[in-house]
């Protein structure tokens, strides 16, 4: 039980912005938005996370929107480093994470 | 500060068979957590240790089962293999099982049985 959505697969333009979207409709109150991404055969690494507003670190922005129903992603300027399978994850303490299938980015030169 | 550490990095057993992974949480870690991953899905959630005890447990078999020493590192231990439990098992760790429970990730074993 994923409890969220996201497109398959994405390209983007290196040195483009790379806006990754995730439906989370069925989020509760006191859910968490996780972000992580998994770069072939390596183990998954954090990006982000948040709970209602929009939250932004070195790596990414995470856009939430007001009803909290889905959220987006932001790299702000897209490297070939970052070609990756992104996963979008809801979480709260005590639960367990659900990674889903997540986007497959790939960055294009 | 040492990372998350996993052995072996591959492994290779036939049916039937039992095997131990073995996971090194990131120093000041309490919390382990097992994934394992099939070929082309996302990570699934097996079991979570905290402090040396199990604190949940994902949609897996008896057969799947672990340990967290006072270390808090940790194994997994896979009895009587099936050709379904080829995928790769990640471990990772957190500051605690409570609270902001980022997780960090080892590099993962990948089990084959043949």
């Amino acid at each position: 039980d994923a409890k969220t959505t996201q497109p398959p697969s994405m390209d983007c333009a290196e040195g483009r912005a790379a806006n990754l979207p995730c439906n989370h409709s069925t989020i509760s109150g006191n859910e968490y938005v996780y972000w992580y991404r998994q770069i072939h055969s390596q183990g998954p690494q954090y990006i982000i996370h948040g709970l209602k507003n929009n939250e932004t670190n070195e790596m990414a922005s995470l856009i939430i929107t007001e009803d909290r129903k889905s959220s987006t992603l932001i790299l702000p300027h897209a490297t070939l480093r970052d070609t990756a399978v992104y996963y979008c994850i809801v979480f709260y303490v005590g639960n367990q994470f659900y990674f889903g299938t997540g986007t497959s980015l790939t960055v294009i030169p | 500060e040492t990372g998350v550490t996993q052995s072996p990095t591959h492994l290779i057993k036939t049916r039937g068979q039992q095997v131990t992974l073995r996971c090194s949480s990131q120093s000041g870690h309490n919390t382990v957590s097992w994934y394992q991953q099939a070929l082309g899905q996302g990570p699934q959630f097996i079991f979570q240790y905290y402090r040396e005890e199990e604190n949940g447990r994902g949609n897996f078999p008896p057969r799947f089962s672990g340990l967290q020493f006072p270390n808090y590192s940790s194994e997994l231990n896979v009895n009587a293999l099936e050709l379904d439990d080829s995928a790769l098992y990640l471990c990772a760790s957190s500051f605690s099982a409570g609270g902001f429970n980022e997780q960090f990730f080892g590099p993962g074993t990948r089990l084959t049985v043949l």
